[in-house]
C-alpha cells in the first residue's frame, strides 16, 4: 500500500502562507472528493481541519483551506502563527485500501 | 460532544494478540462510522479498519488477516483485536469515528494508547 506523497517539511515565517501538497493517483485524491487534512501536535491525538477537500470543521480558523486539482491535493495555510507548527497529513479515501494517508509534513514557524 | 477513550493493556507479547477498546460517550454509536487508526513512533499515521454501528466492517487489505473489529452497541464500544503481533505492530493506537456516509473524514479521536510488542 503506498501512502499519499507529502513533501517532508514545509517553513514559514509569521504572516506568511504556505502550502503543503498531497499527491495521489486517480484512484484515490483525483477520483474522490473525500480528501481530508489533520493538524497534530506532539503528544497529541490528530485533529480534522479539511474535509471533503475544501470544507472547514466548526471551530477551525478560516486561515485554513483546502483545494485540489486532479491527483494532488493541497492545504494552505494563510497568517501564519506560532501554534500552526505541528505536523500535517493528508488522507483519501481509496478505491483499493478504504482509506490511505500521507505521509505527514513537519511545519515549522520560523 | 462526543469523546473516545481507548482501553487495554499496554504491553503485548510476540505471537499474542492486541486486545483494545474504545469506548463512546456523548453520543450514540449509532449511524457512524467506526474506525481504529495507529502510528508507529516517530511515523505517520495508518488506517486499520472500521465497522459500522450495525456490524458491518471492512479493514485494510496488509492486515485484514490479523484484524477483527466488532462493535457492543448497548456499551457504546467498539474493539479491535490483532492477532499474531510483531514489534512491528508497536504503535499509539487510536479510536476515531468516521461520517454518517463512511470512513471519508475523522472528526473525533481518542487520546491515543501506546502498545508496546516485546517479550
Amino acid at each position: 500500500q503506498s501512502a499519499l506523497t507529502q513533501p517532508a517539511s514545509v517553513s514559514g515565517s509569521p504572516r506568511q502562507s504556505i502550502t503543503i501538497s498531497c499527491t495521489g493517483t486517480s484512484s484515490d485524491v483525483g477520483g474522490y472528493k473525500f480528501v481530508s487534512w489533520y493538524q497534530q501536535h506532539p503528544g497529541k491525538a490528530p485533529k480534522l481541519m479539511i474535509y471533503e477537500v475544501s470544507n472547514r470543521p466548526s471551530g477551525v480558523s478560516n486561515r485554513f483551506s483546502g483545494s485540489k486539482s486532479g491527483n494532488t491535493a493541497s492545504l494552505t495555510i494563510s497568517g501564519l502563527q506560532a501554534e500552526d507548527e505541528a505536523d500535517y497529513y493528508c488522507s483519501s479515501y481509496s478505491s483499493s485500501t478504504t482509506v490511505v494517508f500521507g505521509g505527514g509534513t513537519k511545519l515549522t514557524v520560523l | 460532544q462526543v469523546q473516545l477513550q481507548e482501553s487495554g493493556p499496554g504491553l503485548v507479547k510476540p505471537s499474542e494478540t492486541l486486545s483494545l477498546t474504545c469506548t463512546v460517550s456523548g453520543g450514540s454509536i449509532s449511524n457512524y462510522y467506526w474506525n481504529w487508526i495507529r502510528q508507529p513512533p516517530g511515523k505517520g499515521l495508518e488506517w486499520i479498519g472500521y465497522i459500522y454501528y450495525n456490524g458491518r466492517s471492512k479493514y485494510n487489505p496488509s492486515l485484514k488477516s490479523r484484524v477483527t473489529i466488532s462493535v457492543d452497541t448497548s456499551n457504546n464500544q467498539f474493539s479491535l483485536k490483532l492477532s499474531s503481533v510483531t514489534a512491528a505492530d508497536t504503535a499509539v493506537y487510536y479510536c476515531a469515528r468516521g461520517s454518517t456516509g463512511g470512513p471519508d473524514w475523522f472528526d473525533s479521536w481518542g487520546q491515543g494508547t501506546l502498545v508496546t510488542v516485546s517479550s
